[in-house]
This record gives C-alpha cells, structure tokens and sequence, in this order.
C-alpha cells in the first residue's frame, strides 16, 4: 500500500500566522491521464472530513482562499496564508491514484 | 442540496453481521464513483471499499476481503455494505463518501463488542 507521510504532526500557530503542512507519498500519484491525485482534507472534532483542494492544487466549492496546495510527484504542501480560528483541526492528505487509497496520519492545526 | 445519510450502525458482538445504507440526494449519483470510508475511535481514515457507478467494478482493503460486500440499487440512489464475521477491531465510524472525497455522509457508529 502507499504510505502518505506528513509533517509534522502537531503545528501551533498564532492568529494571522501562515502555516505550511507537509505531505509525502512512497509512490508516485501521478497517473496517465496526467492528474496527480493528491487530495486534503480538514476535519474538525465530532464531524466528517471536508474535502479543501483535490488533484494538488484545486480548491473546492466555498473553501476560502487562503488554503492552497502545491506540490508534484511524491512531495506536496497545504498551506494557511493567514490562520483563523476556524482554521484549528486536523488536516489529512490523502492518495486516490492506487487502491485501497490511503491518507496520512494527520496535522493537528492548534491556536496558539 | 447535495447529501448522503447513512444508517444501519449498531452494536454487534463478535463474528456479528450488520447491513449499512446510505440514501443519496442531489447529485447524479448513477454516474458516482462510491466507497465506504471508517474512522476508529481516536484514529485515522480508511478507505474500506469502492463500487464503480454501474456497479460493475468493487474493489475492498484486504482486512475486510472475503468478510465485507459493497453494493448499490440505482433505481434508490442507494449503497450499501454488508458486513459479516465482524470483528472487535472493525469497530469505528462507517462513513459513505461519494467520489474521491467530494461528498461525505455524517456516518453511522459500529460497535463490535461482547
């Protein structure tokens, strides 16, 4: 199975900070049809995950700017421009190019 | 309003069996990629099984194979995952996620326990 390994695993930030989580994969998600499947996701205690920016880079309907995601190959970054409050969970990368997919094992985005 | 609800949770002992479903809404959910996903409790994600739109590919992670069917009615815009020869350590949130994380239900508890 792909390993999908992220740093660091804790990350304290202060209000109107940037932040900048890290993702890497065991294998490459680039696939034929020339998408890279790289996915995060936020999720916030008691709730399901909320999908941010799927194939690298492409935010989701109603996700705010600030969010961005870049990355090629097997090394990839989520980063917070400007951290809100609303910004604290946990943020999960996730591989969609090789079955069973998998996702790291989480950044937990706390205030400071 | 795009939405999936799953039910069908419950608390089951070992070697249990317990059917879930999920009810879709305003998407074409006969041209949706579908999967389970389960959370254990204080865990991380993973993706448990996938049934292509026409139900004509499934695919499952190997701790579930051979235990676990995923299925899908069109006509009800429905999935479902039969879940056979539970086992404690399949005890987690179920959620049902449509396409590769664009949509997920609240998911629905399952409890394997003694």
């Amino acid at each position: 199975d792909v390993v999908m390994t992220q740093s660091p695993l804790a990350l304290p930030v202060t209000l109107g900070q940037p932040a900048s989580l890290s993702c890497r994969s065991s294998q490459s998600l680039l696939s034929s049809d020339g998408n890279t499947y790289l996915h995060w996701f936020q999720q916030r205690p008691g709730q399901p995950p909320r999908r941010l920016i799927s194939r690298v880079s492409n935010r989701d309907s109603g996700v705010p700017d600030r969010f961005s995601g870049t990355g090629s190959g097997t090394d990839f970054t989520l980063k917070i421009s400007s951290v809100e409050a609303e910004d604290a969970a946990t943020y999960y990368c996730m591989q969609g190019r090789h079955w069973p997919y998998t996702f790291g094992q989480g950044t937990k985005v706390e205030i400071k | 309003e795009v939405q999936l609800v799953e039910s069908g949770g419950g608390l089951v002992q070992p070697g249990g069996s317990l059917r879930l479903s999920c009810a879709a809404s305003g998407f074409t959910f006969s041209d949706s990629w579908m999967f389970w996903v389960r959370q254990a409790p204080g865990k991380g994600l993973e993706w448990v099984a996938f049934i292509k739109y026409d139900g004509g590919d499934k695919n499952y992670v190997d701790s579930v194979k051979g235990r676990f069917t995923i299925s899908r009615d069109n006509t009800k815009n429905s999935l479902y995952l039969q879940m056979n020869s539970l086992r404690i350590e399949d005890t987690a949130i179920y959620y049902c996620v449509g396409g590769q994380g664009a949509v997920w239900g609240q998911g629905t508890t399952v409890t394997v326990s003694s």
